[in-house]
């Protein structure tokens, strides 16, 4: 199974832009790159996804590595709302198979 | 409707009873997830429905059994529960392999307390 590694735990300041790591070395060419994140008493949720270009959504942007084998969810504007676990994670496009590392537990100081 | 929704929120049961966690979506999705999570941890796959088919059981105990009456409904049924088995059981759904996004969308979570 391909791997990611994320720091444990990040810290930022509110309104400032936040850039979280994740390295999958291990990743292969039918791996797409998901990020979810996990608020304070609540399920999972889906931030953003990509292949191999960057991405951008209402929530958040992926930047992609150029060999695949790091990536970095970058948000723009930090708020208290943010502070929650973030996962990165491998998914194969032709299966349902989806795993969660340790993810980076991010605290946002007023 | 973008909802997964899970019944109970909370369920404390002994060890010798038999009790369901129930979990529901109508988004038409074709995969359906159970996960448990402990305290501080993230949340670990135990079964994965494609099709109403039992696609993925990674080694879960059997007095843990999974059901999927149709692809709207997945249940989780508990018998015989050790108390280490108390956790947040999250359940998940998305469309399905090769379609969509593969994004997977959460309940809430059932609390499950085995005394």
């Amino acid at each position: 199974d391909a791997k990611t590694t994320q720091p444990n735990s990040m810290e930022s300041n509110e309104e400032e832009p936040v850039h979280l790591p994740c390295n999958h070395s291990t990743i292969s060419g039918t791996d797409y790159i998901h990020w979810y994140r996990q608020l304070p008493s609540q399920g999972p949720e889906y931030v953003i996804h990509g292949l191999t270009s960057n991405v951008n959504n209402r929530m958040a942007s992926l930047a992609i590595a150029e060999d695949r084998k790091s990536s970095t969810l970058i948000l723009h504007r930090a708020t208290l709302r943010d502070a929650a676990v973030y996962y990165c994670i491998l998914k194969q496009y032709n299966n349902n198979d989806m795993r969660f590392g340790a993810g980076t537990r991010l605290t946002v100081k007023p | 409707d973008t909802e997964v929704t899970q019944t109970p929120k909370h369920l404390v049961m002994g060890m010798t009873n038999k009790k369901s966690l129930k979990c529901e979506q109508h988004m038409g999705h074709r995969a359906m997830y159970w996960y448990k999570q402990k305290a501080k941890k993230p949340p670990e796959l135990m079964f994965v429905y494609s099709y109403e088919k039992l696609s993925i059981n990674e080694s879960v105990p059997s007095r843990f059994s999974p059901e999927c009456p149709n692809s709207s409904l997945l249940n989780l049924h508990l018998h015989a529960l050790q108390p280490e088995d108390s956790a947040l059981y999250l359940c998940a759904s998305s469309q399905g392999y090769g379609l969509g996004t593969g994004e997977l969308f959460f309940g809430e979570g059932s609390r499950l307390t085995v005394l």
